[in-house]
This record gives C-alpha cells, structure tokens and sequence, in this order.
C-alpha cells in the first residue's frame, strides 16, 4: 500500500529535549518537505529536499535540523533552540518537479 | 515572493446550499494553482490542480476552480454543498519549474448546517 507514514500521530515532549519526528515514503517520489502548521496561519515551510543527501532551508528553519540519507526517510529533529514548538507538523512529498504534494497525516507534538 | 490569500476564514452554508471560496494569488509568472482539503487532524487531500490549458478545473467530490489569470484569483466552487464537505480548505500556488516550496494560504474553515 502505497503512501506517506509520519510517526507518532501524537508525541509529548518535556521542554529542553531534542525530538524526532518521521516521515516514511514508499511512493519512490523525489522530493520530500517537512511543514509546521499552526492555527491561522496555514502551513509554513521548514526544510525541504529535492535528492538524497541535500536539503534546502524553508521559511522556519530556525531550531530544527533534517537528513535525507535515504530516498524513503525525511526525518526532522525538533531542537530544543526552537521557541515554540508546540504545533502539527506535516511531512509531504512530490514525485517531481512541477508535480503536486501529497501529504502524510501528521504529528502533533505537545511540548510541557 | 509568491503568496497566497484567502480572504475569508470561516463560511457557513446550508446543505444543499452552493459554495464558492475565494483565493487570490499573487506571483510574477503563471503559477501553479492547487486547491486542498483537511478533515480535523488529518494530512491534507489534493481536491484539484491547475497546470495550464483550461482554465476551469474539474476535482474530486463533485469541487472545481477556475483560473482567472486578470484578476489573480483561482476560485473553488461546488453547486451543492454536502455535510461531509466540513473541513478546511487550502488553497496554494507552486513554482513553474522547481522543487521549490508550494506556498499555501491561511486556510478556509467551512461549516456546513442542515
């Protein structure tokens, strides 16, 4: 079965720890992209990666850090120099340029 | 930069009722235009996409969108609105030509009465 798997749907975080969040495909697309979505502000970009071994910096950036050391895996790592972390993030892929995105179901990460 | 505008955040229809969301872009070229849906906690959905050619857009679950290059703006409609139309509707534009971001509006929150 073909898709996007981001894992866990829902992780609880103490403030100050470092945490992982993944993103799995199997649709052997090219690009892979990492948003964050808040309340009213619709999805911003955090990182994206259009091949294995290169990423490229999105809008947010700042206190998250990415790896693209296989086609299928684009995990993001929440650091704790990020201010508000607290938010849905959503993986999504494209299989090429000028393609559109699919998305995966997301993480919720509560940090305390 | 590009950007993204959706004017409005929350509509209420009656079921049955017609819909129209409306979406302005802003983009120095012809952007590709993208119309998404979100149920509560869930990923997003692709509903329609515009690349080139006909400006009117057919999608899925009964939903299209006409592009209108003159007044920048990539409507989504749907002349009858079911109850399980409640979601949030994004609409997003893509960069002609790269792997570049797709930038995506604040989103649209439509309620649906019966």
């Amino acid at each position: 079965d073909g898709g996007i798997t981001q894992s866990p749907k829902y992780l609880f975080r103490k403030e100050g720890q470092n945490v992982t969040l993944s993103c799995e495909q199997n649709l052997n697309h090219d690009a892979m992209y990492w948003y964050r979505q808040d309340p009213g502000q619709g999805l911003r970009l955090i990182y994206y990666s259009q091949i294995v071994n290169d990423f490229q910096k999105g809008d947010i950036a700042e206190g998250y850090s990415v790896s693209r050391e296989k086609k299928e895996s684009f995990p993001l790592t929440v650091t704790s120099a990020q201010k508000n972390p607290t938010a849905f993030y959503l993986c999504a892929t494209r299989l090429s340029m000028n393609t559109e995105a699919f998305f995966g179901q997301g993480t919720r990460l509560t940090v305390v | 930069a590009q950007s993204v505008t959706q004017p409005d955040i929350h509509i209420t229809v009656s079921e049955g009722a017609s819909l129209e969301l409306r979406c302005n872009y802003s983009y120095g070229a012809t952007p590709y235009l993208f119309w998404y849906v979100q149920s509560p906690g869930q990923g997003l959905q692709l509903l329609l996409k515009y690349f080139s050619g006909d400006t009117l857009v057919q999608g899925i679950k009964g939903f299209e969108a006409e592009f209108k290059r003159s007044q920048s703006s990539f409507n989504l409609r749907k002349p009858s609105v079911h109850w399980s139309d409640a979601a949030e509707y994004f609409c997003a534009v893509g960069l002609v030509g790269g792997y570049q971001k797709v930038t995506f509006g604040t989103g649209t929150k439509l309620q649906v009465i019966p």
